[in-house]
């Protein structure tokens, strides 16, 4: 079972909603990361959780706030997103953090805010 | 900063047709990893390749690991309608940095 389950499919909010995306993996990988991707371009990394715990932060701006509950799950929580941030949100997953060997993605989120 | 740069940036071909593509990078990268994205969905990992001079098939696709460790190349055979599509190749360099590929975006006419 190589799957990445990532909910919801589609969303659109407001510039004043809050919501959450989520991620799923039962594969036993230890590090999770969240990317954004615009139309026909490569993913950018955001965050990257190592054994539950925030390894990484790309420098993303505070209405990103993610979350690691545990081992299998990771959360992005939404809030006073902005136009600009309307783009494809990836879960992936990898065994470990070092060395990285593959990355295994999700469907993804297409987040649209108005 | 670093980047990975493939090529050709898109291709437009007949169905039946081979395609080979390219991705190079300035620095030496441990793997080679190659993945196919459909619009809206995520990457999904097509090939990875561990060691220079590696080459490596999955059914009509054959990608190759540079012998300079700078560089990979994946190949399609005799394309479909489905292999449409944007495809990136990825990795970690010497660093443990993982980096995505400029992409190529493949269209197949039947």
């Amino acid at each position: 079972d190589t799957e990445v389950t990532q909910t919801p499919k589609h969303l659109v909010m407001g510039m004043t909603n809050k919501k959450s995306l989520k991620c799923e993996q039962h594969m036993g990988h230890r590090a999770m990361y969240w990317y954004k991707q615009k139309a026909k371009k490569p993913p950018e990394l955001m965050f990257v959780y190592s054994y539950e715990k925030l390894s990484i932060n790309e420098s993303v701006p505070s209405r990103f706030s993610p979350e690691c509950p545990n081992s299998s799950l990771l959360n992005l929580h939404l809030h006073a997103l902005q136009p600009e941030d309307s783009a494809l949100y990836l879960c992936a997953s990898s065994r470990d953090r070092g060395p990285v060997e593959k990355l295994f993605f999700g469907s993804g989120t297409q987040l649209s805010v108005l | 900063g670093q980047q990975l740069n493939q090529s050709p940036q898109s291709m437009f071909i007949q169905e039946g047709e081979d395609v080979s593509m390219n991705c190079t990078s300035s620095s030496i990268f441990n793997t080679w990893l190659w993945y196919k994205q459909d619009p809206g969905e995520g990457p999904v990992l097509l090939i990875a390749l561990y060691k220079a001079g590696e080459l490596t098939s999955n059914g009509r696709l054959t990608a190759q690991f540079g012998i300079t460790r700078k560089d990979s190349f994946l190949n399609i055979s005799a394309s479909i309608p489905s292999d449409v599509g944007i495809y990136f190749c990825a990795g970690p360099n010497t660093g443990n940095q993982f980096y995505f590929g400029t992409g190529t975006s493949l269209t197949v006419i039947p």
